[in-house]
């Protein structure tokens, strides 16, 4: 079964610094793009970053270009989001999912999608 | 940034009702467009993948359509467990935007 998992959540402090991992089984990881997806509570889905199967390329949003850092460990089947210089908008859950792509149809999509990991910046 | 714009943004509706939900993109996006299904306290779940194509193990209610700007999920006789918030997305290019959601609540 084609899984991934969060963990590294919590509460931090305005300005600290957090590491999320993600941790994949069930499919080949290093052929496979993954992102981080993110859901203030109460709020919609904010796409946040990406990275390539072979880690040789990585998008950010706006919001979080030059503060988080996503890489991947493809001898460890894991996904990691390094956030530094945290802000209170930034609280909300974090998921990792596997970017699916098909030549055939020139499309991509999101799928599977972890349980998710709560992020919490608060003084 | 592409931005996406779902309608409406709640809808009350009753079992076997058909229901349809709108996205717009702000420009093209041929047919990169995905539709998730979202329940409280859960993670989204891929319904929809490039437009129209139905995930596997999605009920054959479910259907996509739409290309270029407009796009549509159509329920077509809803059930209980079918009562969540719908996301689109474009994967069309990076930052892969979503709509805002549309919450579909039992009349």
């Amino acid at each position: 079964e084609v899984q991934v998992l969060e963990s590294g959540g919590g509460l931090v402090q305005p300005g600290g610094s957090l590491r999320l991992s993600c941790a994949a089984s069930g499919f080949t990881f290093s052929s496979y793009a993954m992102s981080w997806v993110r859901q203030a509570p109460g709020k919609g889905l904010e796409w946040v970053s990406a990275i390539s199967g072979s880690a040789g390329t990585t998008y950010y949003a706006d919001s979080v270009k030059g503060r988080f850092t996503i890489s991947r460990d493809n001898s460890k089947n894991t996904l990691y989001l390094q956030m530094n210089s945290l802000r209170v908008e930034d609280t909300a859950v974090y998921y990792c999912a596997k970017e699916v792509r098909s030549q055939l149809l020139s499309a991509n999509w999101f799928d599977p999608w972890g349980q998710g990991t709560l992020v919490t910046v608060s003084s | 940034d592409i931005q996406m714009t779902q309608s409406p943004s709640s809808l009350s509706a009753s079992v076997g009702d058909r229901v349809t939900i709108t996205c717009r993109a702000s420009q093209s996006i041929s047919s990169y467009l995905n539709w998730y299904q979202q329940k409280p306290g859960k993670a989204p779940k891929l319904l929809i993948y490039a437009a129209s194509s139905l995930q596997a193990g999605v009920p054959s209610r479910f259907s996509g359509s739409g290309s270029g700007t407009d796009f549509t999920l159509t329920i077509s006789s809803l059930q209980p467990e079918d009562f969540a918030t719908y996301y689109c997305q474009q994967s069309s290019s990076s930052p892969y935007t979503f709509g805002q959601g549309t919450k579909l609540e039992i009349k």
